[in-house]
C-alpha cells in the first residue's frame, strides 16, 4: 500500500537558519509529490509539486524541494527560516487512477529567535 | 475570488445528533474530497467525488454520508453512528479527469461533539 513518512515530529530552528523537512514515500510508479503548509486552525497550502522532470523543484515563500527516486525520499529546504514559517508541513503523493493524495503525518516547525 | 468555502468554522453538537458540514467550490472543479484531521494522524480522506451524482468511500467512511447533487457542492453529513465524530474537517476539490493531482482546500470546520 502506498504510504507516506515524515519521520520528524517536532522541528526546531533558529529564525534565518536553514530548514530541511524530511519525506520519504512508498509507492510502485512515478510518484506525484507535493508539500503542503498549514498554519493553526486553517487549510493546507500548496508549496510545491513534483510530476517529472526537474528533481529540484522551487515552490512558493522561498522553499525548495528535491526528488530522489533511489531513497524514495522528498525533502523540503529553505536557506532561511522566517519567524512566519512556523507551521505545520505535510508531505503527499498522488496516487491510483483517480487522484487521491496519501498524506504524511505532518511536521511541525517552530522558529526560535 | 475562486476558492473553497466551509461553514461554520466552528460547530458544537450534542451526541446522538447528525450534523452536516457545507462545503462549496467556485473554481469549476470536477473533484471533491473529505479529510478528516486528529492531532498526530496527518489527514485521513473520508469520501471524494469525480462527477456529480457520483461519489466514493475513503478509508474512514464508516458513520459519514455525502451527496454531490450539484458541481459546485459536496456537503458532509456525520451521524451519530460516528463513534468519534470531534475532529478538524477540511474540504478539497480538484480539477478532475486525470489531469492533476493538485487538491485545494478549504479553511476548515471544527466539529465538536459533547
Amino acid at each position: 500500500a502506498q504510504s507516506v513518512t515524515q519521520p520528524d515530529i517536532h522541528i526546531t530552528v533558529s529564525e534565518g537558519a536553514s530548514l530541511e523537512l524530511r519525506c520519504n514515500y512508498s509507492y510502485g510508479a512515478t510518484p506525484y509529490l507535493f508539500w503542503y503548509v498549514q498554519s493553526p486552525g486553517q487549510g493546507l497550502q500548496l508549496l510545491l509539486k513534483y510530476f517529472s522532470g526537474d528533481t529540484l523543484v522551487q515552490g512558493i515563500k522561498g522553499f525548495e524541494a528535491e526528488f530522489k527516486r533511489s531513497q524514495s525520499s522528498f525533502n523540503l529546504r529553505k536557506p532561511s527560516v522566517h519567524w512566519s514559517d512556523a507551521a505545520e508541513y505535510f508531505c503527499a503523493v498522488g496516487v491510483g487512477g483517480f487522484q487521491k493524495l496519501v498524506f504524511g503525518t505532518g511536521t511541525r516547525l517552530l522558529v526560535s529567535p | 475570488d475562486g476558492g473553497i468555502t466551509q461553514s461554520p468554522k466552528y460547530l458544537f453538537r450534542k451526541e446522538g445528533q447528525n450534523v452536516t458540514l457545507s462545503c462549496e467550490q467556485n473554481l469549476n472543479h470536477d473533484a471533491m474530497y473529505w479529510y478528516r484531521q486528529d492531532p498526530g494522524q496527518g489527514l485521513r480522506l473520508i469520501y471524494y467525488s469525480q462527477i456529480v451524482n457520483d461519489f466514493q468511500k475513503g478509508d474512514i467512511a464508516e458513520g459519514y454520508s455525502v451527496s454531490r447533487e450539484k458541481k459546485e457542492s459536496f456537503p458532509l453529513t456525520v451521524t451519530s453512528a460516528q463513534k468519534n465524530p470531534t475532529a478538524f474537517y477540511l474540504c478539497a476539490s480538484s480539477i478532475g479527469g486525470g489531469s492533476s493531482y493538485e487538491q485545494y482546500f478549504g479553511p476548515g470546520t471544527r466539529l465538536t461533539v459533547t
